[in-house]
């Protein structure tokens, strides 16, 4: 079973609406969580991390952590084209030596 | 910004022969890692290191060895290459359990 779970699959989304992204974990080891962002041809790139219980906002994102039901989301404001790509979550332990574990990511399209 | 260049970017391999995949970071950080990207299963750690002359076992580690001679330098080998092994394979590197990690560009292996 994977570890760290994500939905939707894939998301259309018009320019300028909202994409709301959902992310939960079956292991109550893990602590911190990241989104990481992958355009097409490219590596992941980290987008924000979140270790706390709450919100965290930086630009137009913002992520929110539940840490009893193990659940974190992420939310993009006022989407743009270039925000078209593939999302993932990642969590680990603390002081976990193999670092992260990634879902499988959510695909989000931005159209005109 | 972190920078980790991997090489070759893309590379076709016969099955039964030696690939050696190559990565190389300047950021100093401590723990390297290869990843491998499949769709429906997302990124799955292959081998990761602690450090020069460490490599550690991730959690998909059959049909791979993995070599860091210096702290700037993590391979990834497949000594008998199979079709099984086609894939996009990406390197990254990071100061340790709870810090971001950076991704290379990704290569594109293909074993015919």
């Amino acid at each position: 079973q994977q570890k760290v779970q994500q939905s939707p699959e894939s998301l259309s989304v018009p320019e300028g609406g909202m994409a709301s992204l959902n992310c939960t974990s079956s292991d109550r080891n893990f602590q911190y969580f990241w989104w990481y962002r992958q355009h097409s041809g490219e590596g992941p790139k980290a987008l924000m991390s979140i270790f706390s219980d709450g919100d965290k906002k930086e630009g137009r994102f913002t992520a929110h952590l539940n840490k009893a039901s193990l659940h974190v989301s992420l939310h993009i404001r006022d989407s743009q084209p270039s925000d078209s790509a593939l999302y993932f979550c990642a969590a680990s332990e603390p002081n976990y030596a193999q670092g992260l574990t990634f879902g499988l990511g959510t695909r989000v399209s931005v159209f005109p | 910004e972190a920078a980790v260049t991997q090489s070759p970017r893309n590379k076709v391999a016969v099955t039964g022969g030696k690939v050696t995949l190559s990565c190389n970071q300047t950021n100093n950080h401590n723990n390297m890692y290869w990843y491998r990207q499949d769709t429906g299963h997302g990124l799955r750690l292959i081998h990761y290191s602690y450090g020069a002359g460490s490599t550690e076992k991730g959690d998909i580690p059959d049909g791979y060895k993995a070599s860091r001679p210096s702290q700037e330098n993590f391979s990834l080998i497949l000594e008998l290459a199979t079709p099984s092994q086609t894939s996009v394979y990406f390197c990254a590197s990071g100061w340790g359990p709870n810090t971001e990690v950076f991704f290379g560009k990704g290569t594109r292996l293909t074993v015919v």
